[in-house]
């Protein structure tokens, strides 16, 4: 069974830091990988998706890269803002096409 | 742009009761899936459909059934509401193949059971 990690589980910068958000999976045999934005109360909110023959996409200041092989993602946020803060959340869909979730890393970045 | 919408963003139900979410998508996606999310456990998978009358279980089904009569509509049923089922519920869909397979989120609903 798929089973996805997220690291670190909370982290709290100063305004204007790059910072880099971690995820792992167990199964490397993946469809592809989105990660999303969840703020307090709320739905989710798609950020990126890597298909599994990508190495990586970029948003903004946005980007997040995939190494399939290692079962390894991570979401680098450049000039980080306030208005970043919120919980970023890792996805992993294999062929069942289900999306399996990290736990998050809820992200503090204060003025 | 693709919209999830589900019916309600905050529920009181009682213990007993038997209740309704309903998700309405927009895209024409096949599949659709419901989540729920608590804190420290994160979203756990409850059912999931494929298509219009197919439904599959997902890792907790216990005490939910599931429907979906039509393509955009996929409605969770909590056949008796207990206080354990209290937390925030979210719906999504997705094209599974093709350009765009992003998976797409509902706003949430969260369900206290009193």
């Amino acid at each position: 069974k798929q089973e996805v990690t997220q690291i670190p589980a909370a982290l709290s910068v100063p305004e204007g830091e790059n910072l880099v958000l971690n995820c792992s999976f167990t199964d490397s045999a993946i469809y592809n990988l989105q990660w999303f934005r969840q703020d307090p109360g709320k739905g989710l909110t798609s950020l990126l998706l890597i298909q599994s023959s990508q190495r990586e996409q970029t948003s903004g200041r946005l980007n997040a890269s995939l190494d399939k092989s290692s079962g390894r993602s991570t979401l680098y946020i450049a000039a980080s803002q306030p208005g970043d803060s919120a919980t970023y959340l890792c996805a992993v869909s294999g062929g069942s096409y289900i999306p399996t979730f990290g736990r998050g890393t809820s992200l503090i970045v204060h003025p | 742009d693709v919209k999830v919408t589900q019916s309600s963003r905050y529920l009181v139900k009682r213990t007993g009761e038997k209740v309704f979410l309903e998700c309405v998508q927009d895209m024409d996606h096949e599949n659709m899936f419901w989540y729920r999310q608590d804190p420290g456990l994160g979203l756990r998978l409850i059912y999931f459909s494929y298509d219009v009358k197919m439904k599959e279980k997902g890792d907790i089904p216990e005490g939910y059934s599931v429907s979906r009569e039509k393509k955009e509509r996929f409605s969770l049923i909590l056949e008796s509401a207990s206080t354990n089922q209290t937390s925030m519920y979210l719906c999504a869909s997705r094209q599974p193949t093709g350009a765009n397979t992003e998976a797409f989120f509902g706003q949430g609903t969260r369900l206290t059971v009193v």
